[in-house]
């Protein structure tokens, strides 16, 4: 399995304070990924990564920020946490931009109550 | 933007039964993905498919890249209960994947 790791795996916060996601590799890839996964809307980029301090917006960034000090970690912060933003968080990685498929965690869920 | 129509969003079907589903898009793209997700855990890909018209096996699951590279076909033969699970395509464009919706699949006994 490829080394990939997220942390924590279930989070329950309350509206309006800071919540920060972990995502770890060990497979030393250049491209990092942070989805959300909502019913009936798949999977949705929010940031990526492509090195370190290299990072960029998708398609559902408002409300969200990311960090990649070092190449194994990238993490997703949310500034202030909305109930809008209660959700499944999948971390994704690569070794190129995509086409050999990306490695996915196992996710996490953050319930903002 | 780039979308993936996938379909259909769910399917309920008895064990032994074989199965399909597909995605389609108004672009073109040079690679063609199929990932599953079971449930509580992260998708995990099936077939990579790379070439338009191949067609690729991967056990009971046999997927297809379209002749015109804007859709692909995912077919399993003789599901089991552990078929289950939510069935993404995905494709590739300049530096990333684009994602289907996913189609949601029950194996009844």
């Amino acid at each position: 399995d490829a080394g990939i790791t997220q942390s924590p795996r279930h989070k329950v916060t309350e509206t309006g304070t800071p919540v920060t996601l972990r995502c770890h590799q060990t497979e030393n890839h250049r491209y990092m990924y942070w989805y959300r996964q909502d019913p009936g809307h798949g999977l949705r980029l929010i940031h990526y990564s492509y090195g370190v301090k290299d990072t960029d917006k998708g398609e559902v960034s408002d409300g969200y920020s990311v960090s990649r000090s070092k190449t194994e970690d990238f993490l997703l912060t949310l500034e202030s946490a909305t109930s809008s933003q209660t959700s499944v968080y999948f971390c994704a990685i690569s070794e190129s931009q995509g086409a050999g498929g990306y490695t996915f965690g196992s996710g996490t869920r953050l319930t903002v109550v | 933007g780039q979308q993936l129509n996938q379909s259909p969003q769910s399917m309920f079907i008895q064990e032994g039964e074989d199965v399909s589903m597909n995605c389609t898009s108004s672009s073109i793209f040079n690679t063609w993905l199929w990932y599953k997700q079971d449930p509580g855990e992260g998708p995990v890909l099936l077939i990579a498919l790379y070439k338009a018209g191949e067609l690729t096996s991967n056990g009971r699951l046999t997927a297809q890249f379209g002749i015109t590279r804007k859709d692909s076909f995912l077919n399993i033969s003789a599901s089991i209960p552990s078929d289950v699970g939510i069935y993404f395509c995905a494709a590739h464009n300049t530096d990333k994947l684009i994602f289907g919706t996913g189609t949601r699949l029950q194996v009844f006994p």
